[in-house]
């Protein structure tokens, strides 16, 4: 079975403030997703990254996949109130495999105006 | 381009009763979910079809749970008899399917879920 952690699980911080989240396994995945859920919305997906080290960059959001393409960031410089929401990591199979995704724990993020 | 659909948006039932979900992927995709996310979790995978055949459904718990997608295109996830711990938003996804696997194939487009209160 192939987990995804990450981390901090819930995050507090200030409008203008900088942060990073984390999401680790020991499972090798062919790309990872990261999407962003609203209260009483299903997740959105913002990003794809496929190739290990590969960084992308979405307005103040910056992600990461590791060199092992085990594990990924994301980090958002200047924090605003519309960046709150709940962040997921998933992970894609190997292309040889089934076209599944395993979810990560999550990280509840609170922007504080 | 419509979004997945999925109704009703809220459903409260008493435990051993029956409830049914539906939903309307996106157009042309040929794969389609069924996740149960509870309360501040990431999203857990209960069922996967591919067109009208399922391809994963190995955390589903066929005892109680059951789904079908007819013509492969909507799909119900229905429970009978519910429990308390059935509680929880009930998702349903979408993603297309290209003439070769490529990592756009995993890219997976979310309904807004039915919450599930069973009391």
């Amino acid at each position: 079975t192939q987990l995804l952690e990450q981390s901090p699980q819930f995050l507090s911080i200030q409008e203008g403030e900088n942060l990073t989240v984390y999401c680790n396994s020991s499972s090798v995945f062919s790309s990872l997703q990261w999407y962003r859920q609203e209260p009483g919305e299903g997740p959105v997906l913002l990003v794809t990254v496929v190739t290990g080290g590969e960084v992308k960059k979405l307005k103040r959001l910056t992600f990461q996949f590791g060199d092992a393409r085990k594990d990924s960031s994301l980090h958002i410089t200047a924090a605003q109130p519309g960046d709150t929401g709940l962040y997921l990591c998933a992970g894609a199979a190997p292309k040889w495999g089934n076209e599944k995704l395993t979810f990560g724990t999550g990280t509840r993020l609170t922007i504080i105006p | 381009e419509a979004g997945v659909a999925q109704s009703p948006r809220y459903k409260i039932i008493e435990k051993r009763q029956s409830v049914a979900f539906w939903c309307n992927p996106i157009s042309g995709h040929a794969t389609l979910y069924w996740y149960q996310q509870i309360l501040g979790q990431g999203p857990k995978l209960l069922i996967q079809f591919q067109n009208n055949g399922v391809v994963d459904d190995s955390q589903l718990p066929k005892d109680r749970f059951s789904a079908e997608r007819l013509k492969g295109v909507d799909s119900t996830l229905k429970i009978q008899p519910a429990k308390l711990e059935d509680s929880a938003v009930y998702l349903c996804a979408s993603s297309p399917r290209r003439g070769e696997v490529d990592f756009h194939d995993y890219e997976q487009y979310f309904g807004p879920g039915t919450r599930l209160t069973v009391t």
